[in-house]
């Protein structure tokens, strides 16, 4: 079946970088997009980004811009988000998603497990 | 950025009600709008696209109508397990917007 399992927890210091992964299975890796999602502690969700895992291109949200690197390796069917200089708001989950497109738009289905990220002196 | 609002942000409701959860977008996204749920410690689940069509194997209890900018979500006759936090999401544009979700818990 279709799975996306994710990297495990991460405790980072403000000003370091995470790198999370998202290992995709059950499917042929480069036809679907790959989302990231975060959702901060108690509260909603909160788009960050996508990348084809065809050809390599992004897209970002602009809040993060200049601070989320997305890539992929499709030898590996693993995509990777990256968010660099942590501050104490950046403690989350972070959700990598598949993108299905359907009539009308497009949805996410389904997600990884999450990776917590825990930004802390 | 198109905003999208939830409403109510909490419900107390029992098994066997009515519910309706409202979502608006700041404005107009035809019908590209999805309902996730999410249970406690889990991932959001998908449950409908395209404002109104279920995603396979999700109970005909839920319905979603809407176009536009003003969207609902029904579940006709609450389960035990319905319990959960449900999130609309925009896939009009990009950034792709959640809203900031509806707590349906047991009364």
């Amino acid at each position: 079946q279709v799975q996306l399992v994710q990297s495990g927890a991460e405790v980072k210091k403000p000003g370091a970088s995470v790198k999370v992964s998202c290992k995709a299975s059950g499917y042929i890796f480069t036809t679907y997009y790959i989302h990231w999602v975060r959702q901060g502690p108690g509260q909603s969700l909160e788009w960050m980004g996508w990348i084809n895992p065809a050809n390599g291109n992004t897209r970002y949200s602009q809040k993060f811009q200049g601070r989320v690197t997305i890539t992929r390796d499709t030898s590996a069917s693993t995509g990777y988000m990256e968010l660099n200089s942590l501050r104490s708001e950046d403690t989350a989950l972070y959700y990598c998603a598949r993108e299905r497109v359907v009539a009308g738009g497009e949805l996410l289905d389904p997600w990884g497990q999450g990776t917590l990220v825990t930004v802390s002196s | 950025d198109i905003q999208m609002t939830q409403s109510p942000s909490s419900l107390s409701a029992s098994v066997g009600d009515r519910v309706t959860i409202t979502c608006r977008a700041s404005q107009s996204i035809r019908t590209s709008l999805n309902w996730y749920q999410q249970k406690p410690g889990k991932a959001p689940k998908f449950l409908i696209y395209a404002a109104s069509s279920l995603q396979s194997g999700v109970p005909s209890r839920f319905t979603g109508s809407g176009s536009g900018t003003d969207f609902t979500l029904t579940i006709s006759s609450l389960q035990p397990e319905d319990f959960a936090t449900y999130y609309c999401q925009q896939s009009y544009s990009t950034p792709k917007t959640f809203g900031q979700g509806t707590k349906l818990e047991i009364k």
